[in-house]
């Protein structure tokens, strides 16, 4: 089954650390990739995404992806992180182009320490 | 505020009665879908309307019964729900329904059966 799996259930750093979230999917066709982010009290809203070209997306508050096919990853980055950063990420997979049919992973939890 | 508004923010409700959840776009998008997130579970796509026609129903239960009446209006009527049907209920919306496209989410209805 298509499926897509995040490593890190909570992730706890302090701040000026630099961030990398694990995510992997389980199917080698066509897909495109998102990563949504859900503030504290907060909708959850979009970050970034790739569909096509470029495999290193960039998203917003600096945050980027890098698509590797061969290693089915689309692992989130950001450099240098803020306590402003703390939130939920959730990564997303759209799956052969299927309309709008997003498989999500089950999301990790990031605290960043002032 | 994405544009993307539900009603109730949070129910409570008993297994034998009937209650509807409400959605509504106000992004002139033409695709809405229903979302289910349970605690320590990723968020489950559950339905898909495209231009008022609904184009997915992922094996959801006949007690959740959707409705689309125009391209903004997205409704989930509940009927003798389970107490594991408690969860998040989340709303969201995208310009045409299509695989690369941002789904806007509302705030979610938060449901409790007893």
């Amino acid at each position: 089954a298509q499926s897509v799996s995040q490593h890190n259930h909570h992730v706890i750093l302090s701040e000026a650390a630099s961030l990398e979230l694990g995510c992997n999917y389980s199917y080698g066709g066509t897909v495109n990739l998102f990563w949504y982010v859900q503030y504290p009290g907060q909708h959850l809203q979009l970050l970034l995404k790739y569909f096509s070209g470029d495999p290193l997306v960039k998203g917003i508050k600096g945050f980027e992806a890098e698509f590797i096919k061969s290693k089915f990853s689309f692992n989130l980055r950001k450099p240098s992180v803020q306590w402003s950063d703390t939130a939920e990420y959730f990564c997303a997979v759209n799956y052969g182009g299927s309309q709008g049919n997003l498989i999500f992973g089950k999301g990790t939890k990031l605290s960043v320490k002032p | 505020e994405t544009g993307v508004t539900q009603t109730p923010r949070h129910l409570v409700m008993g297994m034998t009665n009937k209650k509807s959840l409400k959605c509504e776009q106000h992004l002139g998008h033409n695709a809405m879908y229903w979302y289910k997130q349970s605690a320590k579970k990723p968020l489950e796509l559950m339905f898909v309307y495209n231009f008022k026609e609904q184009t997915e129903n992922n094996s959801v239960p006949s007690r959740f019964s959707p409705e689309c009446p125009n391209s903004s209006h997205l409704f989930l009527h509940l009927h003798t729900l389970q107490p594991e049907d408690s969860a998040l209920y989340l709303c969201a919306s995208s310009q045409a329904g299509l695989a690369e496209e941002t789904q806007y989410f509302g705030p979610g209805t938060r449901l409790l059966v007893l």
